[in-house]
């Protein structure tokens, strides 16, 4: 069955301070791949994504994401964090072919402590 | 511009009663879905339509009736409504239905609190 496991429930970085937010996933054959941030009372705003080519993917806000194979894994990356990054981050992963049937990771809420 | 936009933004409702959650799309898009996002932040996609015809629907149960009278709508009906409905529900849009996937745009949200 295909899954997204995110296992940082909670995370707190300061400000300025860089930041990995990690995501595996389990899956059939190699999945499209995106990160969503929710910010509070909002919806889910796309930061980046994943379909083929190079790994390494430039989102936006700074972020970056890199897909590695052997680990079946997404991780988010930013180098430095700022206050108004704090929100819910979510993983998720799409057929390369068939419906688009995203499936989501349960989210890392993101804190930026001062 | 709001590109997917929901109403209403808040719903608080009594147990049995029947509602509906609007959603309407100006992106052009051909694909429209409704996720259904639990208290623990859990979100799961519940329908899709494309050009009005449905495309994938979950194990849903069958309260639940999403209607699209055009591809830029998507309305969900709730009927006999139950406090495990209580939940964040979302609706998305995309350009593709099916292989090149697309990026699927959501819309701010409606909470519905079930009493």
């Amino acid at each position: 069955a295909q899954s997204v496991t995110q296992p940082d429930i909670h995370i707190t970085v300061s400000e300025g301070a860089s930041l990995e937010l990690r995501c595996n996933y389990s899956y059939g054959a190699t999945p499209y791949l995106f990160w969503y941030v929710q910010s509070p009372g909002q919806g889910l705003q796309l930061l980046l994504k994943y379909f083929s080519g190079d790994t390494l993917v430039q989102g936006i806000k700074g972020f970056e994401a890199e897909f590695k194979r052997s680990q079946s894994s997404f991780n988010l990356r930013k180098p430095s964090v700022h206050w108004s990054d704090a929100a819910e981050y979510f993983c998720a992963v799409g057929p390369p072919t068939g419906f688009q049937k995203l499936v989501f990771g349960t989210g890392t809420r993101l804190l930026v402590s001062p | 511009d709001t590109a997917v936009s929901q109403t209403p933004k808040y719903l608080v409702t009594q147990m049995g009663n029947d509602k509906s959650i609007k959603c309407e799309q100006n992106l052009g898009h051909d694909t429209m879905y409704w996720y259904k996002q639990d208290s623990k932040k859990f979100l799961k996609i519940m329908f899709s339509y494309n050009n009005k015809e449905l495309i994938i629907n979950e194990t849903v149960p069958n309260r639940f009736s999403p209607k699209s009278p055009d591809k830029a709508h998507l309305n969900l009906h709730i009927n006999s409504l139950e406090l495990g409905d209580s939940a964040v529900y979302f609706c998305a849009s995309s350009q593709a239905l099916r292989g090149n996937i697309d990026t699927q745009y959501f819309g701010p949200g409606t909470r519905l609190t079930v009493l």
